[in-house]
């Protein structure tokens, strides 16, 4: 079993809907979450963080935790074409060393 | 302000060969880190500094890798001699001592293919 598993899509929403990505972890202890998005041949980059149960709001972006379910997601609200890209899970080992999943793919249609 | 750089982009090599690849953190970061993602796979940690200092280099595959940083500053990683299964993309990333524990800047990463 993947320390961090994601479905790698493609997902494909149409614009202005909603995008629903989905992240489970096997650790149980961990305690800090992180979503980076990666446009192609781009460099990942940091779009939310989660430490605590519930979520987390900024702008188009919800990041909800569940350390009951072991269950992080992220959703994009009224989504964009320029929101198509990899999103990238990741659970905190220590300081700097993440474990990340494979990435889902979403693809917003114009 | 520039962010973390690497170079090359890309590099193409023979089994066997040697290659050097460098990155240059965001000034006045003090974490330097490693990662690796080969086809197919996600990205993998492979090791991290702080300074010029080794901090956790638990994700180095073998003995045929060696990374440094100098004077603290920019950092590189020699793979001697490559085989196949080293072909993927390396990425560097830094962050300041207080940042999160997640909250890295990436550079965009060295493309290695070994024929």
């Amino acid at each position: 079993q993947k320390e961090v598993e994601q479905n790698s899509g493609p997902l494909s929403v149409p614009e202005g809907a909603i995008a629903s990505l989905n992240c489970t972890y096997s650790d149980r202890g961990s305690q800090s979450f992180f979503w980076y998005r990666q446009y192609s041949g781009k460099s990942p980059e940091l779009i939310m963080s989660i430490y605590s149960n519930g979520d987390k709001e900024d702008g188009r972006f919800t990041a909800q935790l569940n350390k009951a379910s072991q269950y992080v997601s992220l959703l994009i609200r009224d989504s964009q074409p320029s929101d198509s890209a990899t999103y990238l899970c990741a659970v905190s080992r220590s300081r700097g060393k993440l474990i990340f999943g494979q990435g889902t793919e979403l693809s917003v249609k114009p | 302000e520039a962010g973390v750089t690497q170079f090359p982009s890309h590099s193409v090599i023979e089994k066997g060969q040697t290659v050097t690849l460098r990155c240059d953190p965001i000034s006045g970061h003090d974490n330097l880190y490693w990662y690796r993602r080969v086809m197919g796979k996600e990205i993998k940690f492979l090791l991290h500094f702080v300074k010029e200092s080794k901090q956790d280099e638990s994700g180095m595959p073998n003995n045929r890798f060696l990374a440094e940083r100098t004077g603290g500053t920019y950092s590189t990683l020699k793979v001697q001699p490559a085989e196949l299964e080293d072909s993927g993309v390396y990425f560097c990333a830094s962050s300041p001592m207080w940042a999160g524990p997640g909250e890295l800047f990436f550079g965009e990463g060295s493309r290695l293919t070994v024929l």
